[in-house]
């Protein structure tokens, strides 16, 4: 079954750096696109970033763009979210997430993982 | 950018009500909607998606409709394990999507 295991979350100070990862199973990852998204503590979801299924191309939201990047390594079967110059407003439970395929909606999530930035 | 009203935010309902869900979007995004529950603690899970396909496994209770900029999510006969919250997000400026603002059911 598909199984989608984020990891690399914690507490970190303004304007440091966090990389989260996210272990991929039970399907051909290299065959899908993957995203992340976020979910500010009692607010909704918010897309972060999509990397085609190559990793040829990538596309952040704009509250992120220039401070987030997302790769992947297939002969890992991993997604990764290196984020910079992280804010207050970056703190949130961060999803992995599958495409379904054809870049319109999710069909698999991770659990999460929790980044706080705080001094 | 495409902004996605979820309306309303909250509602109260008893098991067994019918409940309705609404979604509207600022411009046309034809049927590329596609509707999320979610629990507390737990990650999203996929309902509906292109508007009205049922995601395997989900129950025949839910159902959606719309196409355009209005689009609705119903539960037909509300469960106990239905009480969540429920997202659309919309893919038509794909590769870059909206959520919108959620709808949390809650127990009457």
């Amino acid at each position: 079954q598909v199984q989608l295991v984020e990891s690399g979350g914690g507490v970190v100070q303004p304007g440091r750096s966090l990389r989260l990862s996210c272990a991929a199973s039970g399907f051909t990852f290299s065959s899908y696109g993957m995203h992340w998204v976020r979910q500010a503590p009692g607010r909704g979801l918010e897309w972060v970033a999509v990397i085609w299924y190559g990793g040829s191309d990538k596309y952040y939201a704009d509250s992120v763009k220039g401070r987030c990047t997302i790769s992947r390594d297939n002969s890992k079967n991993t997604v990764y979210l290196q984020m910079n110059s992280l804010r207050a407003e970056d703190t949130a439970v961060y999803y992995c997430a599958r495409d379904n395929g054809g870049y319109t909606y999710v069909d698999y999530w991770g659990q999460g993982t929790l980044v706080t930035v705080s001094s | 950018d495409i902004q996605m009203t979820q309306s309303p935010s909250s509602l109260s309902a008893s098991v067994g009500d019918r409940v309705t869900i609404t979604c509207r979007a600022s411009q046309s995004i034809t049927t590329y909607l596609h509707w999320y529950q979610q629990k507390p603690g737990k990650a999203p899970k996929l309902l509906i998606y292109t508007a009205s396909s049922l995601q395997s496994g989900v129950p025949s209770r839910f159902s959606g409709s719309g196409s355009g900029t209005d689009f609705t999510l119903t539960i037909s006969s509300l469960q106990p394990e239905d009480f969540a919250t429920y997202y659309c997000q919309q893919s038509y400026s794909s590769p870059q999507w909206t959520f919108g603002q959620g709808t949390k059911v809650e127990i009457k």
